[in-house]
Formats: structure tokens, sequence, C-alpha cells
């Protein structure tokens, strides 16, 4: 069965640091593409990252260069470093395995996501 | 980047009603675009990928069709636990948006 658990999420001051994981269960991490999106209290899904099984990442505009996305394939999990955190990068984080399909991907499995509060 | 809108942003349906929502990419994303069925405090859950193809395990009642900038998800028969708040999202190209969601509550 595949699982994803998010962790690492909390208050922090604005301006500091924060690593989420998400640890896998059922299937093979680099085996496949993962993503985080993420939801602000009240507002829509934004898409933050994604990194392919080959190693290639994309970032949303508003996270580039604060953020990365890496994995621990012996631990079979995926991880957001998050840097120099703003008050609008309040949200609740999901991970998501991705499957590809044609020349593109779809994430078909959500862990249960985890809040991270930027404030001082 | 691409824009992805939704229309309407929100609609009052009753149980049975047929129910279409509607995305639009600002530009050629081809196929490549996905919905998700999302309820309060709950992970999104995906309905339809490549703008048609019924994830596993979905109710037949769900269907996705479009292609180029325009795509339609139909909901057949709403039913109870189809309260919820729908996205798309295109994976033709980096930003992979989002469209803002269209909320579908009770008549």
């Amino acid at each position: 069965e595949v699982q994803l658990v998010e962790t690492g999420g909390g208050l922090i001051q604005p301006g500091g640091s924060l690593r989420l994981s998400c640890a896998a269960s059922g299937f093979t991490v680099s085996s496949n593409y993962m993503s985080w999106v993420r939801q602000a209290p009240g507002k829509g899904l934004e898409w933050v990252s994604v990194l392919y099984s080959d190693g290639i990442t994309y970032y949303a505009d508003s996270v580039k260069g604060r953020f990365t996305i890496s994995r621990d394939n012996s631990k079979n999990t995926l991880y957001l470093q998050m840097n120099s955190l703003r008050a609008e990068d309040t949200a609740v984080y999901y991970c998501a395995r991705d499957r590809r399909f044609s020349s593109s991907w779809y994430s078909d499995y959500w862990g249960q996501g985890t809040l991270v509060t930027v404030s001082s | 980047d691409i824009q992805m809108t939704q229309s309407p942003s929100s609609l009052s349906a009753s149980v049975g009603d047929r129910v279409t929502i509607t995305c639009r990419a600002s530009q050629i994303i081809i196929n490549y675009l996905n919905w998700f069925q999302q309820k309060p405090g709950k992970a999104p859950k995906l309905l339809i990928y490549g703008a048609s193809s019924l994830q596993s395990g979905v109710p037949s009642r769900f269907s996705g069709s479009g292609s180029g900038t325009d795509f339609t998800l139909t909901i057949t028969s709403l039913q109870p636990e189809d309260f919820a708040t729908y996205y798309c999202q295109q994976t033709y190209s980096s930003p992979f948006t989002f469209g803002p969601g269209t909320k579908v509550d009770i008549k």
C-alpha cells in the first residue's frame, strides 16, 4: 500500500529555515517523480516543486532560490528545505507521488500534509 | 508561465444534477491536464489525468474532456459525497500551475 507521511512543520519566525520530510512506503521514491504542493489557509492549491527520477528539479517562482527539493534513497524519503521563510509561505505542505504519463505526469498519491506557520 | 482559469468559481447544485466545470489554459497544453477533488481538511484526490483518463477507483460518473486550451470536468448525477472543491492542474510546462478551484455546494 502506498503511503506518504509528511513531518517537520511548525511555527517558525520570518527569515528562518525549516526542513520538511515525506517518508514513503509501498513504492520507491527514487524511481518516481515526486512533488510538493502547498495550500495557504482558506486558499487554493499552489504547486511548489517537483523532483524527477533523473534528478531534474523545477520550482515555482515564489520559492526559487529559497527552497530545495531533494531525496534520500536509503531512507526512501523526500525533503523540502525551506530557507528565508516569509509570512506568505504559511501553508499546509503536501507531498505527492507522481506517475509518468506520455511526456508528462500526474500526482496520484498524496500525504496528509504538514502545517508551516511563519510568524513572529 | 501558463495561467489556468476555471469557471464557475462556485456553483450550487442538487443531488442528481449534472455538473460541468470548465478549465482554460492561457496557451496550448495538449492534454496534460489533471483534475483533483478536495474536501475540507483533506488532501486532494486525483480524479482525471491526461484530460480524459479516469483514475482507478474513481466512480464513472466523473469524466473529463478537452484538448489544447479548453477542458471540461463533468459529473453526471451528483452524489452527496461529491460536494467539494475541484481543481485543474497543467503538467505541460513548469511552473505546473493549478486553477483557482470551483466549489460545488448543496443548493
